[in-house]
């Protein structure tokens, strides 16, 4: 089993609708988490960090649920500069490692 | 600041040639990071440092060394390239303070193509 696991995807949604990425981890040693954002052939890029209160960062909503070990992402009235591939990430250790689930990519259509 | 830099972009190796992966930061971070990226997957960690001086291997390790004399320069050493070494290869740093939210700044990446 991955440490990490997103949505297979592909998601293809048009301009303006509202999308939601999930995410499980298997680690419980996990100790913070995140979502990076991956343009094509560039490097990932971080959209935010989750925390189990909850956050939001004007369009964008992240969730924790440290029990089930699920994150989750929400994306409103998504826009054409949304398509990316986006990265559920989990850090752990004293070295704050990085483990990266495979992404899920997201194209917002006209 | 020009943050994480990574030389080169790109890079076609023979088989068995060796190569060195270049990677500098100008952030004063303690810690950084190797990772390489197959096409559609996630990244994977292959070696990290703590310090100048210090380095660990991470999930895929093989084929690959390190070194880290100074705190800017965190070079990736590739001794016998092989086919399976295709990958983007991305480079890391954080400075290892307290705060739970700090995360990682990438370099742009090298493209390693070996035939």
């Amino acid at each position: 089993r991955k440490e990490v696991e997103q949505d297979p995807g592909p998601f293809n949604v048009p301009e303006g609708a509202t999308v939601a990425f999930n995410c499980t981890y298997s680690n419980s040693a996990s100790q913070s988490f995140f979502w990076y954002r991956q343009d094509c052939r560039k490097e990932p890029k971080l959209l935010m960090s989750v925390y189990s209160s909850g956050n939001e960062d004007g369009r964008f909503t992240a969730q924790l649920n440290r029990a089930s070990q699920y994150i989750s992402l929400l994306i409103r009235d998504s826009k054409l500069s949304d398509s990316a591939t986006y990265l559920c990430v989990v850090r752990k250790g004293s070295a704050r490692q990085l483990t990266f689930g495979s992404g899920t990519q997201l194209t917002v259509l006209p | 600041n020009a943050g994480v830099t990574q030389t080169p972009k790109f890079r076609i190796l023979k088989i068995g040639q060796s190569m060195t992966l270049q990677c500098a930061q100008d952030m004063n971070h303690n810690y950084m990071y190797w990772y390489r990226q197959d096409p559609g997957m996630g990244l994977k960690l292959i070696y990290y440092s703590v310090g100048a001086g210090i380095t660990d291997k991470g999930e895929v390790p093989n084929g690959y060394n390190v070194s880290r004399s100074t705190t800017e320069d965190f070079p990736l050493r590739l001794e016998l390239a092989a086919p399976s070494q295709t990958s983007v290869y991305f480079c890391a740093s954080i400075n290892g303070g307290q705060d739970p939210g700090e995360t990682q700044y990438f370099g742009p990446g090298t493209r390693l193509l070996v035939l």
